[in-house]
């Protein structure tokens, strides 16, 4: 039982150009997200998803777009990669079997840096 | 949305009991009160929740007064390995929605020997 993984650990990405960040959870949880760290933010919400096939704008969304299409992956895309978009990401799962809070597992995180 | 405020930082040493507060003035009847902690270079990891009162787990206590306008986390005897960024979070997922789940800055906690 692996628990959430992320691909890859580090990236270097050049302005401009595209990535995907992948993230695999094996735990059949329903809920998954993406977040960014930066320092002295916290972490802050980009997207999440709900269950297969379903996806939600959070709270800094521009720039980024997700996919769900297997219940166990969550993708995240760079189309045109912007040195502000230098970060850590952080991939989150959680379950509907546990309200009211959906505890969430965590991720090591993909440390991105465009220049 | 419940706004959260937590302190920065704070200090203690080894074997004391550190408590953390977090005020969160307009929580919401159904709102939960939860906390994660945060190692360098890691991911968050889930510590307690609770609605009201008293909620205590394996490692830490968490209480909550009548009128849920704060909490305060209880780490008994710290070691050094709980230095560590602390968050409180204030909300409920429903349906699915994320609304009110905000990390925030969260409160850097550095233990000494």
């Amino acid at each position: 039982n692996a628990g959430v993984t992320q691909t890859p650990k580090f990236r270097v990405l050049k302005t401009g150009q595209s990535m995907t960040l992948l993230c695999a959870q094996d735990m059949n949880h329903e809920y998954m997200y993406w977040y960014r760290q930066d320092p002295g933010m916290g972490l802050r919400l980009i997207h999440y998803s709900v269950g297969e096939g379903t996806t939600a704008k959070g709270e800094v969304p521009d720039g980024y777009n997700v996919s769900r299409l297997k219940k166990q992956n969550f993708l995240l895309g760079l189309e045109s990669a912007a040195p502000s978009q230098t970060s850590v990401y952080f991939c989150a799962s959680s379950s509907t079997r546990d309200p009211p809070h959906y505890e969430q597992y965590f991720g090591p995180g993909t440390r991105l840096t465009v220049t | 949305l419940a706004k959260t405020t937590q302190p920065i930082s704070m200090d203690s040493y080894e074997g004391q009991e550190v408590n953390i507060t977090c005020s969160h003035n307009n929580i919401a009847t159904n709102d939960y009160i939860t906390w994660y902690q945060q190692f360098p270079s890691q991911g968050p990891r889930f510590i307690i929740q609770g609605y009201k009162t008293k909620v205590t787990n394996e490692v830490a206590s968490l209480f909550i007064p009548a009128d849920r306008k704060s909490s305060t986390l209880s780490l008994p005897r710290v070691s050094l390995s709980d230095t560590a960024v602390y968050y409180c979070l204030v909300g409920i997922y429903s349906g699915g929605g994320a609304d009110g789940l905000t990390f925030g800055k969260g409160t850097h906690l550095i233990i000494q020997p």
